[in-house]
């Protein structure tokens, strides 16, 4: 069965620094996001991609953050000054079409981010 | 706004013992529900999701849970649950009206279920 793969399944940085977070979705996906969750705390959205463009965001999804589709197949979740409070686990997830379509969200395993 | 309320934080259960995972919801527009389940390590898995007609939903592993909207719930069940139920489950809401955002999830908090021996 197709997966959403992520990578680095862990990611180590130093505060200030720019991280970038790697997401290959499901090929015949059309719809992509992330979302991401804090240790102990629930999954939140961050941002919802279609079209090769950003279709919603969330309030944590500052101008600190940033997504990217380079090339067709990835889709990256880039932040550009890391704070500590960035550490969390990232979640990519893609669909292939609108819910609506009984159209399954997919999720990754996850980037467990640290930020020191 | 929507939100998902999961009362229970940790609920420990007998192995082969019957289990409920207590899910709320608060929209002020119809809504789609789904239940993930998150084992260690690993990613959100959809187990079951209610968008439409029956309201009782089967899944995958044995469970189902019951759309009640009267009572704005989405409980989660499962018989006689096995050890290797042990893992988070994560209620989440959806609207179902297509937005831009192509249909975000909001999650609740979490239920750790706990299946001992």
């Amino acid at each position: 069965e197709p997966e959403v793969t992520q990578t680095p399944s862990h990611q180590v940085t130093q505060m200030g620094q720019e991280v970038i977070l790697r997401c290959v979705p499901i090929s015949n996906h059309l719809y992509f996001y992330w979302y991401r969750q804090i240790l102990g705390q629930k999954v939140e959205f961050l941002v919802s991609f279609y079209n090769n463009e950003i279709s919603e965001k969330s309030e944590i999804f500052d101008d600190q953050f940033s997504v990217e589709r380079p090339d067709g197949s990835n889709f990256t979740l880039k932040i550009r000054s890391t704070k500590l409070e960035d550490s969390a686990m990232y979640f990519c997830a893609s669909r292939a079409g609108p819910v609506h379509y009984n159209s399954p969200l997919h999720f990754g395993n996850g980037t467990r981010l640290t930020v020191t | 706004a929507q939100s998902v309320t999961q009362l229970d934080s940790q609920v420990p259960v007998f192995e082969e013992a019957p289990v409920e995972l207590r899910c709320n919801y608060s929209s002020s527009v119809s809504v789609y529900l789904f239940w993930y389940v998150q084992y260690p390590n690993q990613g959100l898995q959809l187990l079951l999701k209610y968008l439409s007609g029956s309201t009782l939903v089967k899944g995958i592993n044995g469970f189902e849970a019951e759309f009640n909207k009267s009572q704005t719930s989405f409980h989660l069940r499962k018989p006689s649950v096995h050890i290797s139920d042990t893992a988070e489950y994560f209620c989440a809401v959806s609207d179902p009206i297509l937005t831009g955002g192509g249909n975000k999830l909001t999650f609740g908090t979490g239920t750790q279920l706990k299946v001992e021996l």
